[in-house]
């Protein structure tokens, strides 16, 4: 049963730590996404992937918010220094053929920064 | 602008009443694509249908049908027979064919469904 694996599920962190969240995409999947997700803000578009190059990174605060896909099975999305405004779910997707197919979702890693 | 625009933000039904959830979107392309997620209390979102731009055919599977409608910009999505289960958050998704196919999701919808 394939599916996108996230890790770690749920993270509390203090304020100014720094945050490392990875994703695991589908295997044969060449798009990757990373969404936040926030009850005031929704789904968020942070980051974009295609054949591991950034495509679009434009929704990702830049000072503190870095992509990476190091290979075709991993994804990281790292936050240094985190801030509690960055509370939020962030979810990673993959898929096949860019925007034209479907996404499927990992299960999130859900962010507190107190 | 919006691009995905769902306007209901919750309904409530009682279990075995249908309902219709409502998605508008906008784009100039002519080659895009339209997605339906459900996202239960779980939090995981799940793809439900994919429709792209040049199949306007209606879809049914089981007690799901889409109605796409490229005249009034509309994908709407109806429940038949709604039963507690349905009970999550459900987004409509645009891609477009250029620049960069990424996904907007609209605010998404909560649905209730009441034993």
């Amino acid at each position: 049963d394939a599916r996108v694996t996230q890790t770690p599920r749920h993270k509390v962190t203090e304020m100014g730590q720094e945050v490392t969240m990875r994703c695991q995409p589908i295997l044969g999947h060449n798009t990757v996404f990373w969404y936040r997700q926030t009850m005031m803000q929704g789904l968020e578009l942070l980051a974009y992937f295609r054949n591991r190059a950034p495509l679009d990174d434009s929704g990702m605060p830049k000072d503190r918010f870095s992509a990476e896909m190091p290979d075709a099975t991993l994804a990281t999305l790292k936050i240094q220094p985190s801030e509690p405004r960055d509370s939020a779910v962030y979810f990673c997707a993959s898929g096949a053929q860019g925007g034209t197919a479907e996404a499927f979702f990992g299960q999130g890693t859900r962010l507190t920064v107190v | 602008a919006q691009k995905v625009t769902q306007a209901q933000t919750e309904i409530s039904v009682v279990e075995k009443e249908d309902v219709t959830l409502d998605c508008v979107y906008e784009t100039r392309d002519t080659t895009y694509y339209l997605f339906w997620y459900k996202q239960p209390p779980s939090g995981e979102l799940v793809f439900l249908i994919r429709r792209n731009s040049f199949d306007e055919q209606n879809e049914i599977s089981g007690r799901y049908s889409w109605n796409f409608q490229k005249s009034t910009s509309s994908f709407n999505f109806t429940i038949t027979a709604s039963q507690v289960v349905d009970s999550a958050v459900y987004f409509c998704a645009l891609s477009e064919a250029l620049p960069g196919n990424q996904f907007y999701f609209g605010t998404g919808t909560s649905l209730t469904v009441i034993p």
